[in-house]
């Protein structure tokens, strides 16, 4: 079956650094979005990886490994505006988007 | 670029009626868009991937006579709720899919239906 795990809940603060981590298992591999989700909204685009490596864009990156089905989203200089949910998502051999069920990151003063 | 849109953005209807919810994609093509749906604190559920000009592909456990979707033009897809109750009550959310490059899905804004 195809599946992706991140974790349920982190917490932060203002300031900090924070990795959310992401893991998968799914039938092909055509790439890796990560979305970030604020209560009562619709998910925004935030990242896109489909080779190895770190993609920088500003204050978030976003890491992939293929051969470890391994992913990672980094936020730094946390701001309060950054709680929300973020979604890892894979599309499949069928161009198919796999959904993680989310992290919600909670930053604190 | 890759505006979606969604119309209504919350409706309030009475059990038993019907309640149709648009999406559109205002400055591009979308052969393919998708429904979902998410209860409150919970993931996003994919219900369909609509195909325009075919019958949409639903996922297991989502009643295909009760949420009609229809995708008649490659700007527009409609979901409708028919004979809704009140545990239909939830974040409706609609994307489209670009036709080239890294195939994102663009979200619309989502619909926030409650039935009483």
């Amino acid at each position: 079956g195809q599946n992706i795990d991140q974790p349920t809940e982190m917490t932060a603060t203002e300031g900090a650094i924070v990795q959310i981590n992401c893991t998968y298992q799914t039938s092909g591999f055509n790439g890796l979005f990560w979305y970030q989700q604020h209560a009562g909204e619709a998910p925004t685009f935030l990242s896109y990886n489909v080779l190895d490596g770190l993609e920088e864009k500003g204050r978030f990156s976003s890491f992939l490994s293929r051969s470890k089905g391994y992913s990672y989203l980094l936020l730094k200089e946390l701001q309060m505006k950054d709680s929300a949910s973020y979604l890892c998502a894979v599309t499949d051999s069928n161009y198919q988007l796999i959904w993680g069920a989310g992290t919600k990151l909670i930053i604190k003063p | 670029g890759a505006v979606v849109s969604q119309h209504p953005s919350w409706v309030i209807c009475k059990s038993g009626t019907s309640v149709k919810i648009e999406c559109r994609s205002l400055d591009f093509q979308a052969t393919t868009m998708f429904w979902y749906r998410q209860f409150p604190k919970q993931s996003l559920m994919l219900m369909a991937t609509s195909n325009e000009g075919s019958k949409a592909t639903y996922e297991q456990g989502v009643e295909k006579d009760k949420f009609l979707i229809n995708h008649a033009s490659l700007t527009l897809s409609t979901l409708t709720v028919t004979s809704a109750h009140p545990e239909d009550s939830s974040f409706y959310i609609c994307s489209a899919r670009g036709t080239s490059g890294i195939y994102e899905q663009y979200f619309g804004p989502g619909t926030r239906l409650t039935v009483t």
